[in-house]
């Protein structure tokens, strides 16, 4: 089964303006981490942001947030006030705690295009 | 530090033809992994290890091999390649397998052709 998934095969946004990338994930472990990460077309992988399962506040790091909604099993990634930079491939993962051995799992991505 | 370093960058291999992908981290990583990323897949877990000594299987873990004899090295071993093996291959590792707030830290990728 799909534990990760992202809808959004590709998006589009105006420079400056903001954008919200979906996931949505499925696990019954109650412990558990979320993960956005930006593959540029260079092919690196970098690190965005962090949600815990446990944490009660949305992860925010600088023009990221992580719009956490426990309920739903939503862990969508908001770019403020996007920047030429920010067109890359964006992938959603979860680690789960004991229950999945602690191995990450990954979405299959959303490409954002960022139109000047 | 020089991080995760992964090699080689590109190979080109025959079919049944047998290879070794290098993976080395020098940050004292308990946990290491290796993916495969194919387009409109995302990645996909191969194996991973929990330390020296201790491995285990992934999502897609058939043809690959791996072993982790030091806590540095992870090399990903492809037994008899096949066309299905054509991939972007990357190398991860984090501080810790227990816990689920352990950030990945990537290689850099190693793009693999099989013909």
């Amino acid at each position: 089964a799909q534990k990760i998934t992202q809808t959004q095969p590709g998006m589009f946004v105006q420079e400056k303006e903001a954008v919200t990338l979906d996931c949505t994930y499925d696990t019954s472990d109650p412990s558990y981490g979320l993960f956005w990460y930006k593959q540029p077309s260079s092919g690196e992988m970098i690190f965005l942001i962090y949600q815990g399962s446990y944490d009660q506040q949305n992860a925010t790091e600088g023009r990221y947030s992580l719009n956490f909604q426990k309920a739903r099993k939503s862990a969508n990634l908001v770019i403020s006030a996007s920047q030429l930079g920010d067109s890359a491939m964006y992938f959603c993962a979860m680690r789960e705690g004991s229950t999945g051995g602690f191995k990450t799992i990954f979405g299959a991505g959303t490409r954002l295009f960022v139109k000047a | 530090n020089a991080g995760v370093t992964q090699t080689p960058k590109f190979q080109v291999l025959k079919t049944g033809q047998s290879m070794t992908l290098q993976c080395a981290q020098d940050m004292n990583h308990e946990y290491m992994s290796w993916y495969r990323q194919d387009p409109g897949m995302g990645l996909r877990l191969i194996h991973y290890s929990v330390g020296a000594g201790i491995t285990d299987q992934g999502e897609v873990p058939n043809g690959y091999n791996v072993s982790r004899s030091t806590t540095e090295d992870f090399p990903l071993r492809l037994l008899s390649a096949a066309p299905s093996q054509t991939s972007v291959y990357f190398c991860a590792s984090s501080y810790q397998w227990t816990g689920v707030y352990n950030e990945q830290f990537f290689g850099p990728g190693t793009r693999l052709t099989v013909l």
